[in-house]
């Protein structure tokens, strides 16, 4: 059984970083037949794909345009976890945040869903 | 941008059938996807690639795609499914996309 646990502080100031955390059990983050992705949600925005890092002989990384300039993805092979880094946040970035996996060794965009979840982690944004 | 449209609310009476649709131009090309979501709870995956039910999904749940629009059925409806629908594809740029999300209101 996948089980995903994020971690992360709440609350972030504006043009500050927002981090956050992804510990996996049940599965591999360097799995080859999985992609770990971030999706935020929030009254204004509804449910938003941010990115995924997935491993395929080496390490990949998709990212949603609206947040590609200030988007990191980064697995950590140690700890079997992978992290978000968001830049430059504003108010507008509050929202609850989720990791997810993405199963299956295809990693074409227009076949990837989302089997398991983290539990949520709202992060708000604001001085 | 790609959007997928949804209806914000159906409701149905206990044992009937609820069918939420999820319309999108590029859905003929693409595979569709379905999320429930309670209150205060993460989204789960009932419906992959337009009509595939994961384990464990109970059989009540079924989807279906016809042209631009594709259709999450659940036949003979309970209190328990009571909650929010998001159908997921993705545009031909390479971007992940959702619904806005249909309330499901059990009577």
């Amino acid at each position: 059984q996948v089980q995903l646990q994020q971690s992360g502080p709440g609350l972030v100031k504006p043009s500050q970083t927002l981090s956050l955390t992804c510990a996996i059990s049940g599965d591999s983050v360097s799995s080859n037949s999985a992609a770990w992705n971030w999706i935020r949600q929030s009254p204004s925005r509804g449910l938003e794909w941010l990115g995924r890092t997935y491993y395929r002989s080496k390490w990949y990384n998709d990212y949603a345009v609206s947040v590609k300039s200030r988007i990191t993805i980064n697995p950590d092979t140690s700890k079997n976890q992978f992290s978000l880094q968001l830049n430059s946040v504003t108010p507008e970035d509050t929202a609850v945040y989720y990791c997810a996996r993405g199963p299956g060794a295809v990693v074409v965009i227009t076949e990837s869903y989302f089997d398991y979840w983290g539990q949520g982690t709202l992060v708000t944004v604001s001085s | 941008s790609y959007e997928l449209t949804q209806p914000p609310s159906v409701s149905v009476s206990p044992g009937q059938t609820a069918r939420i649709t999820c319309s999108g131009d590029a859905l003929p090309k693409q595979y569709a996807y379905w999320y429930q979501q309670k209150p205060g709870q993460a989204p789960v995956l009932v419906i992959y690639k337009d009509s595939e039910r994961p384990s464990g999904i109970p059989e009540r749940f079924s989807g279906s795609s016809s042209g631009t629009t594709v259709t999450l059925t659940i036949s003979g409806v309970q209190a328990e499914d009571e909650a929010d629908y998001y159908c997921q594809s993705a545009d031909s740029s390479g971007t992940v996309v959702f619904g806005g999300g249909t309330k499901l209101t059990v009577l």
